[in-house]
């Protein structure tokens, strides 16, 4: 079955640092790929996706590039600031239909000032 | 305001107990999901429900029963609480193509 595996947390950066947070998935098929961000006390917000190989989503200063033959979707950000704080959740499944998502476990960032 | 609503925010409750959990969307999606995030903050599907219509039901007990009386809406209902339900419930609505919307969460209590 699907599923999607995270680099453990938390991660606790400096402001202005370089961010990677890894995900690696396991597929059929051809799915899309999410990145879902939850600010403390919020729900899951929708970072950036990428629907097929190649794809490069980005936003916020977020990107995280489609990679088919290494099976990864790597969340990066050039420079942090204290708002990036959350829990990231790296996420695959269909865009259409009604299927479900299959959720990473979550990685925890920190940034200090 | 157009959103993903779901109430309470908190509930604290003692074992044994049964509860609900309210869920509207008034984003017009075809769509709802529950989700329980554990102390852990891993997030798993529970339900999925498309027009009314149940489509995933993940492997959870038959404690937890949903219930969809219009697409708007999507209740969770849990009988004879345990500690181990504690944890954050997120609804979610989604329309045919597209992103998941999610509720800013209840957070469960069981004691």
């Amino acid at each position: 079955g699907n599923s999607v595996t995270q680099m453990e947390g938390p991660v606790t950066l400096s402001e202005e640092a370089f961010l990677t947070i890894n995900c690696t998935y396991t597929a059929t098929g051809y799915p899309s790929l999410f990145w879902y961000v939850q600010y403390p006390g919020e729900g899951l917000q929708l970072l950036l996706k990428a629907t097929k190989a190649d794809d490069k989503g980005s936003n916020k200063g977020f990107e995280a590039t489609y990679r088919k033959e290494t099976t990864s979707f790597h969340l990066e950000k050039g420079s942090v600031q204290v708002s990036d704080s959350a829990v990231y959740f790296c996420a695959l499944g269909a865009i259409q239909g009604a299927q479900k998502l299959v959720f990473g476990q979550g990685t925890r960032l920190t940034i200090n000032p | 305001d157009t959103a993903v609503s779901q109430t309470p925010k908190y509930l604290v409750t003692q074992m044994g107990n049964d509860k609900s959990i309210k869920c509207e969307q008034n984003l017009g999606h075809d769509t709802m999901y529950w989700y329980k995030q554990d102390s852990k903050k891993f997030l798993k599907i529970m339900f999925s429900y498309n027009n009314k219509e149940l489509i995933i039901n993940e492997t959870v007990p038959n404690r937890f029963s949903p219930k969809s009386p219009d697409k708007a809406h999507l209740n969770l209902h849990i009988n004879s609480l345990e500690l181990g339900d504690s944890a954050v419930y997120f609804c979610a609505s989604r329309p045919t193509t597209g992103k998941l919307f999610f509720g800013s969460g209840t957070q469960l209590s069981v004691l």
